[in-house]
């Protein structure tokens, strides 16, 4: 599986922005780059995704690299809601039974702290 | 709306015993299916995957096992509990023949082994 690099932690204040990095140099062609967030006992919550172009949705924005070698999660307000582990993930095609499902390998993430 | 139901929410079983999670989907058809572990730090270690009834696919060599009775229900089963069993699972379902589409998941059961 195609791997991720990310900072284990970050920190940010009440609102203002915050961009999460992530490295993925081995990143194949066609590979989805997929943001992911996951609070303290619950189950994780999809962010972003994207392939090529920059990305904007309700909850954030996801900037790729022109080599997409790196991307770049954007929460233009950050609020205390948003402290989370978010994981950055290299969702890679997959055929099985002739049904095309895409694995999902989630690495150790990065501990977003938010200050009041 | 789409949503996954899994329970219980906690587990307390102790070695030796037997396991069964469920976890049922709504709102969708023939989903692709997923169980996730979560041991001590961050990491989600994929276990088993499913696109279809029957269909069932062992990510790791364990002490677990999986099956798909119905289109959206899927089972995490072990006959005899370890200590090493001890986690969050999470169940997680997609939409069937999209790879690209993001996983959903549902809260969890934490299993504590004792």
């Amino acid at each position: 599986d195609a791997k991720t690099t990310q900072p284990n932690s970050m920190e940010s204040n009440e609102e203002e922005p915050v961009h999460l990095p992530c490295n993925h140099s081995t990143i194949s062609g066609t590979d989805y780059i997929h943001w992911y967030r996951q609070l303290p006992s619950q189950g994780p919550e999809y962010v972003i995704h994207g392939l090529t172009s920059n990305v904007n949705n309700r909850m954030a924005s996801l900037a790729i690299a022109e080599d997409r070698k790196s991307s770049t999660l954007i929460l233009h307000r950050a609020t205390l809601r948003d402290a989370a582990v978010y994981y950055c993930i290299l969702r890679t095609r997959l055929v099985a039974g002739g049904t095309s499902y895409g694995k999902l390998t989630f690495g150790q993430g990065t501990i977003l702290t938010v200050h009041p | 709306s789409q949503t996954i139901h899994q329970w219980p929410a906690t587990l307390v079983q102790p070695v030796g015993s037997p396991l069964s999670l469920e976890c049922t989907v709504e709102g969708t058809s023939n989903p692709n299916l997923y169980w996730y572990r979560q041991a001590a730090g961050r990491g989600l270690q994929l276990l088993f995957y499913s696109v279809g009834i029957g269909q069932i696919s062992s990510e790791v060599p364990q002490n677990l096992s999986a099956s798909r009775p119905q289109d959206r229900q899927f089972i995490l089963s072990s006959k005899k509990l370890l200590l090493s069993d001890s986690g969050f699972y999470l169940c997680a379902w997609s939409v069937h023949r999209a790879y690209n589409s993001p996983l959903h998941f549902g809260n969890g059961t934490r299993l504590t082994v004792t």
